[in-house]
């Protein structure tokens, strides 16, 4: 089945530690994205890639960074300085100048 | 920049009523414009889009949206309400095809009472 996947579904961040959100997509899209969404607050852009070892930052990249070293995947790393980290994480990509196609979500918590 | 207003956070009707949810816009340049559904912890559904074509989009579920460039909006309709519907309904703009990414708004809940 062709896809995006997700994982963990969700995850628990103690203070001052890394995480890490993956994401995968076997679509052979170019570009992939991540967003983070709040209650009330829409999807807000991180960070996006259009194409392999390149990325560029979103609306709200400041506390996380990501890679791009495979064109399936574009895993996610919310840092220890993201001082509000608790949201819902949507991985989405799309093939150039498409439609976005968006991944199940990662629940991230902190406990 | 771009931006997009959604009127109403929670919107609700009467199984079998017509739908309608709002959306607003603010572009430079014509702009891409995309409806999503969102079901309780999950990922977002297309359920249209309007990439300067025709200006009556039809969906998917029954849903259509037209745009209107005098009014800088995007509305979603949909003639008949089924429980089924009942969701997060989110509007999204972009420019230059998306590949930058796309600007959401802050969504609409819409409830189906029966």
């Amino acid at each position: 089945d062709g896809g995006i996947t997700q994982s963990p579904k969700y995850l628990f961040r103690k203070e001052g530690q890394n995480v890490t959100l993956s994401c995968e997509q076997n679509l052979n899209h170019d570009a992939m994205y991540w967003y983070r969404q709040d209650p009330g607050q829409g999807l807000r852009l991180i960070y996006y890639s259009q194409i392999v070892n390149d990325f560029q930052k979103g609306d709200i990249a400041e506390g996380y960074s990501v890679s791009r070293e495979k064109k399936e995947s574009f895993p996610l790393t919310v840092t220890s300085a993201q001082k509000n980290p608790t949201a819902f994480y949507l991985c989405a990509s799309s093939p150039s100048l498409g439609t976005q196609y968006f991944g199940p979500g990662t629940r991230l918590l902190v406990l | 920049a771009q931006s997009v207003t959604q009127l109403g956070s929670h919107v609700s009707v009467s199984e079998g009523a017509l739908v309608l949810l709002r959306c607003n816009y603010s572009s430079s340049v014509p702009p891409y414009l995309f409806w999503y559904v969102q079901y309780p912890n999950q990922g977002l559904q297309l359920l249209l889009k309007y990439t300067s074509a025709a200006t009556l989009v039809k969906g998917i579920n029954g849903f259509e949206a037209e745009f209107k460039k005098s009014e800088t909006s995007f509305h979603l309709t949909k003639p008949s309400a089924h429980m089924s519907d009942a969701a997060e309904y989110f509007c999204a703009v972009s420019v230059g095809g998306g590949a930058d990414g796309l600007t959401f708004g802050k969504g609409t809940h819409l409830i189906i009472q029966p």
